[in-house]
């Protein structure tokens, strides 16, 4: 089955800075990549998604990478706000009703 | 247009009792998702029903666990004599699927279970 691995596990960056999170993945047949963060208590909420025909998608502050060949995908915040400390969970799935597969989550904490 | 809706929202159980989920999902969305997650811990699948129908049950327990979508009402995670390792957050999660075309699923706010 499916195996995603997130790093890093914590990430503590000063407001304005950029962060970067970054996933692999190992199954060849993923072709969808959601990112969502997750406050504390809250649900899951979707943030952006790639697909695997697609090697770059921004929207705003956020954007996310795909290397297909490489197996890894990357979530990127730019202009980090204290409003983006959570935890961002990356996953993977074949697509059309396949189930997602996290990664272990990543806390992001943006210092004032 | 409602989200996803999930209740109770908390449960607090003892246990060896019976713990019922129910999850409602967005209007037009058929397919529905059941993911658990552990305290400081990554969502882990559990089962993907379909109106009537279980496409996927791989992450779901063998004992003491079933789920069901019937065509009538919400979809119902049931977990069969509590013991304290299920004390979890269970989301469920809906999408709409139409030729392949969109994956993306939106979570309920969860249903925090406490075995006591």
């Amino acid at each position: 089955g499916e195996n995603v691995e997130q790093h890093p596990s914590t990430l503590s960056v000063q407001e304005g800075d950029s962060a970067v999170i970054k996933c692999t993945y190992s199954d060849s047949a993923s072709n969808y990549f959601p990112w969502y963060k997750q406050e504390l208590g809250k649900r899951p909420q979707l943030i952006i998604d790639i697909r695997s025909n697609v090697g770059e998608k921004k929207d705003q502050r956020i954007a996310v990478t795909l290397n297909k060949t490489a197996k890894h995908f990357s979530l990127h915040i730019t202009e980090t706000q204290p409003e983006d400390s959570a935890v961002y969970f990356c996953a993977a799935s074949r697509g059309s009703g396949d189930k997602l597969t996290f990664g272990t989550g990543t806390r992001l904490a943006v210092r004032p | 247009n409602a989200g996803v809706m999930q209740n109770p929202r908390h449960l607090v159980r003892r246990r060896g009792q019976e713990a019922r989920l129910r999850c409602s999902p967005m209007k037009g969305h058929s397919h529905v998702y059941w993911y658990r997650q552990l305290p400081e811990e990554g969502l882990k699948f559990m089962v993907y029903l379909q109106k009537e129908n279980i496409i996927d049950e791989s992450g779901m327990p063998k004992e003491r666990f079933s789920a069901e979508f019937p065509k009538e009402g919400p979809s119902i995670l049931r977990i069969q004599q509590v013991v304290r390792g299920d004390s979890a957050a269970y989301f469920c999660a809906s999408s709409f699927t139409s030729g392949g075309a969109l994956n993306e699923q939106f979570f309920g706010p969860g249903t925090r279970l406490t075995v006591l």
